[in-house]
């Protein structure tokens, strides 16, 4: 089982719907969970973090957390065609401290 | 404020061939990271630096080498290019190391190696 798993797409949504974007992970003692929008030849650029149960809210954005059942998700309300792009979720483990990645999901928002 | 900082953005190496990636960041974080990224594979982890005079291995560390040059500078050094290390290098800083803190990615560099 891989430490972050996403499912890499593409998630196609039509222009102002909402996308949802999911991811799970192995270590139940996590603390800290991120939400990384990538396009195509850039860098990752930090669009959420999350570290207690429930939802947390940023404009158009909302992450939802839920440590019982090991998993973390991002909600894009009113998608735009520029939200396409490759979402990453990023889990910090426990213990060692370890910042791990999953693969990524690619988003494609259709106008 | 600059954020990180990548030189350079391209470079091509024949195999043998050695070079050094650099990487700066003016947040005044503590924590400083290298990372590579190949379709399918996600971000790897290759060094990462906890504070300023800390250096230990990623995931991937194998035919790498780092220095943490001061607390804004962290360099990744190719000792000897193989084809298997075309990728695309990313640095990323960090306040602190371990929870909460979140990392900044620079704009990476794109390195083939022929």
């Amino acid at each position: 089982q891989k430490e972050v798993e996403q499912n890499s797409g593409p998630l196609s949504v039509p222009e102002g719907a909402i996308a949802s974007l999911n991811c799970t992970y192995s270590d139940r003692g996590s603390q800290s969970f991120f939400w990384y929008r990538q396009y195509s030849g850039k860098s990752p650029e930090l669009i959420m973090s999350i570290y207690s149960n429930g939802d947390k809210e940023d404009g158009r954005f909302t992450a939802q957390l839920n440590k019982a059942s090991q998993y973390v998700s991002l909600l894009i309300r009113d998608s735009q065609p520029s939200d396409s792009a490759t979402y990453l979720c990023a889990v910090i483990t426990s213990g060692t401290y370890k910042y791990i990645f999953g693969t990524g999901t690619r988003l494609k928002v259709l106008a | 404020n600059a954020g990180v900082t990548q030189t350079p953005k391209f470079q091509v190496l024949k195999t043998g061939q050695s070079m050094t990636l650099q990487c700066a960041q003016d947040m005044n974080h503590n924590s400083m990271y290298w990372y590579r990224q190949d379709p399918g594979m996600g971000l790897r982890l290759i060094y990462y630096s906890a504070s300023e005079g800390t250096t230990d291995k990623g995931e991937v560390p194998n035919g790498y080498n780092v220095s943490r040059l001061n607390k804004r500078e962290f360099s990744l050094r190719l000792e000897s290019a193989a084809p298997s290390q075309t990728s695309v290098y990313f640095c990323a800083s960090s306040e602190g190391w371990g929870p909460p803190y979140e990392q900044y990615f620079g704009p990476g560099t794109r390195l083939t190696v022929t």
